[in-house]
């Protein structure tokens, strides 16, 4: 079964500049997660989304990143404009029932962010 | 939303047993507790989740008693290759659906011969 896909794998920028981070879900996996992980902290979750509705954004910093799940599959997470103290690991997760308690959910290889 | 705490770091030895404990007061009654492991340059992966008494799957144990207010994982036999963060959460239910899966700083989890 492949599992979560992400790209790209790292990416360097300027502060003030934009940046996109793609992520392709485990095929029929309803839920999908973007969290960002700074270096030596846990992963923080920035939006969670089920199938193509948002469910918790509670933490997305709105004034910059945007998130969207085009219908209920790949999503696309942005950041603009990037500031420095963003840089960090962006994952994507996602997982299979929404109606489960079952709490696991399958995490990609991430995006890693430098902005210089 | 409960929060969780666990011990930022732990040493052991290969071959010995591993537990890790977790404390989290303020569980609600519909929340699961689920371990995830990571390694550097990964994203985390699901290890083991429980609702109470004990759970056992191929890699852990996780002991939860009658109050449900901590939770130990077990690691059976560790080696090298177990040095890794190993975070406790406290899965919440969603009004929309789904579980909003919180991370907090994790265990960091050193393996020495």
């Amino acid at each position: 079964e492949a599992g979560v896909a992400q790209s790209p794998r790292y990416k360097i920028i300027e502060k003030r500049q934009s940046v996109a981070f793609w992520c392709n879900p485990i095929s029929g996996h309803a839920t999908l997660y973007w969290y960002q992980q700074i270096l030596g902290q846990g992963p923080k979750l920035l939006i969670q989304f089920q199938n193509n509705g948002v469910v918790d954004d509670s933490q997305l910093p709105k004034d910059r990143f945007s998130a969207e799940r085009l219908k209920g599959v790949d999503s696309t997470l942005k950041i603009q404009p990037a500031k420095l103290e963003d840089s960090a690991v962006y994952l994507c997760a996602s997982s299979l029932d929404p109606h489960s308690m079952n709490t696991e959910a399958f995490f990609g290889q991430g995006t890693r962010l430098t902005v210089v | 939303l409960a929060k969780t705490t666990q011990p930022i770091s732990m040493d052991s030895y290969e071959g010995q047993e591993v537990n890790i404990t977790c404390s989290h007061n303020n569980i609600a009654t519909n929340d699961y507790i689920t371990w995830y492991q990571q390694f550097p340059s990964q994203g985390p992966r699901f290890i083991i989740q429980g609702y109470k008494t004990k759970v056992t799957n191929e890699v852990a144990s996780l002991f939860i008693p009658a109050d449900r207010k901590s939770s130990t994982l077990s690691l059976p036999r560790v080696s090298l290759s177990d040095t890794a963060v190993y975070y406790c959460l406290v899965g919440e239910r969603l009004t929309g659906g789904g579980n909003k899966l919180t991370f907090g700083t994790g265990t960091q989890l050193k393996v020495e011969l």
